[in-house]
């Protein structure tokens, strides 16, 4: 069946510009993750969605960014006013619950350059 | 603050075991260990997750020691295919905010010919 899929697989974008990232979860998937991964970095957790609803974003790194979730499916990822240090890559992920225990299954990323 | 520390790298020749190690020395008890690999340009793939008892799937076994402290992947027999960087979770659920996993800067395996 289809996995996770986000849009675009790359961007790139001038300083100062607004982006907006797209997530497609698994059908059916209730959990929605988002997270970063800066060049040779670990993955960053930035936001947590169960359902619609995302209970903390303090995750996310400053107020530009912000994300939502509409139908319990599609998520976007905003970021306004980019700055050159959100060049990274930003990977969505989707699980059947938030149950334990459970897997969280990948997109291929969207690799965000800031110029 | 970082849940698990893991080696930065590690070489394993092909056709040989690759033993993994990861210290989660502040895991508690509810915590599950997951392991996830991430080949180059790919997002992170599941391997496995245990909670006491050792596990073993078609990819891998895992072994986590009896206080929980400390745990091991294996890869029984590695392939080319099994480079990768390989992080060790610990999940951990918070009650307002929901279930994150920290992602550290896992290992870096390279499997030689």
């Amino acid at each position: 069946g289809a996995g996770v899929s986000q849009s675009p697989s790359n961007k790139v974008t001038e300083k100062g510009k607004d982006v907006e990232l797209r997530c497609d979860p698994i059908s059916g998937h209730t959990a929605l993750y988002w997270y970063r991964q800066s060049l040779g970095q670990g993955l960053e957790f930035l936001i947590y969605f169960q359902g619609n609803s995302a209970p903390d974003k303090s995750g996310l790194p400053s107020d530009r960014f912000s994300a939502e979730r509409t139908g319990g499916s599609v998520s976007t990822l905003t970021i306004q006013r980019t700055q050159q240090e959100d060049s990274a890559v930003y990977l969505c992920a989707s699980s059947e619950a938030d149950g334990e225990p459970y897997e969280q299954y990948f997109g291929p990323g969207t690799r965000l350059t800031v110029t | 603050d970082a849940k698990t520390t893991q080696p930065t790298s590690m070489d394993c020749a092909e056709g040989r075991a690759a033993n993994l190690p990861c210290n989660h020395s502040t895991i508690s008890g509810n915590e599950y260990v997951y392991w996830y690999r991430q080949i180059h340009s790919q997002g992170p793939q599941y391997i496995i997750h245990g909670l006491k008892n050792n596990e073993t799937n078609e990819m891998a076994s895992l072994i986590i020691t009896e206080d929980r402290k400390s745990s091991t992947l294996i890869l029984p027999h590695a392939t080319l295919r099994d480079t990768a960087v390989y992080y060790c979770i610990v999940r951990v659920a918070y009650r307002n905010t929901g279930n994150q996993f920290y992602f550290g800067t896992g290992t870096s395996l390279t499997v030689i010919p």
